[in-house]
């Protein structure tokens, strides 16, 4: 079975600066897909980027970057210039290519500090 | 419609008695999806239905959860003699089908349900 494994459950940053969230999965498969979701307090999940595995290079959305390592199983998502606003709870996910299941790790508590 | 849509936002009920809760997916999306997250807590699945096939159940805690989706459409979940520890956030989600290569594969989740059970 696939799980996903974020280490990190609470992380903090000063606002403007760069932080990066980790999240590690366990798959056999080959082809898939990963996600980054964002949940603010209103509880309201949000996709914030999305990775295709069979693509090397690294997806990006404006302040947010993925670091896709696929022979590591790792997909951390960098926040730059950080707001007052990217406070949220972060849950990566993954999915299978010829899936439906979405697989979520437990989430990583981010703080902005003004 | 534009967006999933899960009625009602909050439901305070009284131990023992029955709830109903409900998520109208995004138009044209075969995958329909709940979850439980209790508070500060990552996603419990919980059953997911795709297209005409068998839903998956296998996240159901206890026989007392059921959901069905008619018409491939409008999706309830019911949760038959509440108890507390059933209090949580239930989160609906809905995607399109995989493997299709460009296509948008995400989850595109509902507001929630908040189900307080005293």
């Amino acid at each position: 079975a696939q799980t996903v494994t974020q280490s990190q459950p609470e992380m903090s940053v000063q606002e403007a600066e760069t932080v990066t969230l980790s999240c590690t999965y366990d798959t056999s498969e080959s082809d898939y897909y990963l996600f980054w979701y964002k949940q603010p307090p209103s509880r309201q999940m949000i996709l914030v980027i999305r990775q295709e595995a069979y693509k090397q290079q690294n997806a990006t959305e404006n302040r947010f970057s993925v670091n896709f390592q696929k022979a590591a199983k790792s997909f951390s998502l960098k926040i730059s210039d950080s707001q007052l606003g990217d406070a949220a709870m972060y849950f990566c996910a993954y999915r299978r290519y010829t899936g439906n299941q979405f697989y979520f790790g437990t989430g990583t508590s981010l703080t902005v500090i003004p | 419609g534009a967006g999933v849509s899960q009625s009602p936002s909050n439901k305070v009920t009284e131990k023992g008695k029955d709830v109903e809760l409900r998520c109208d997916p995004i138009s044209g999306h075969t995958a329909l999806y709940w979850y439980r997250q209790s508070l500060g807590q990552g996603l419990e699945f919980l059953i997911y239905f795709q297209g005409n096939s068998a839903p998956d159940k296998s996240g159901l805690p206890s026989d007392r959860f059921s959901a069905e989706r008619t018409g491939g459409s409008v999706s309830t979940l019911t949760i038959q003699r509440t108890q507390q520890e059933d209090s949580a956030v239930y989160l609906c989600a809905s995607s399109l089908r995989t493997g299709v290569v460009g296509r948008n594969t995400e989850a595109f989740f509902g507001q929630g349900t908040r189900l307080t059970v005293v």
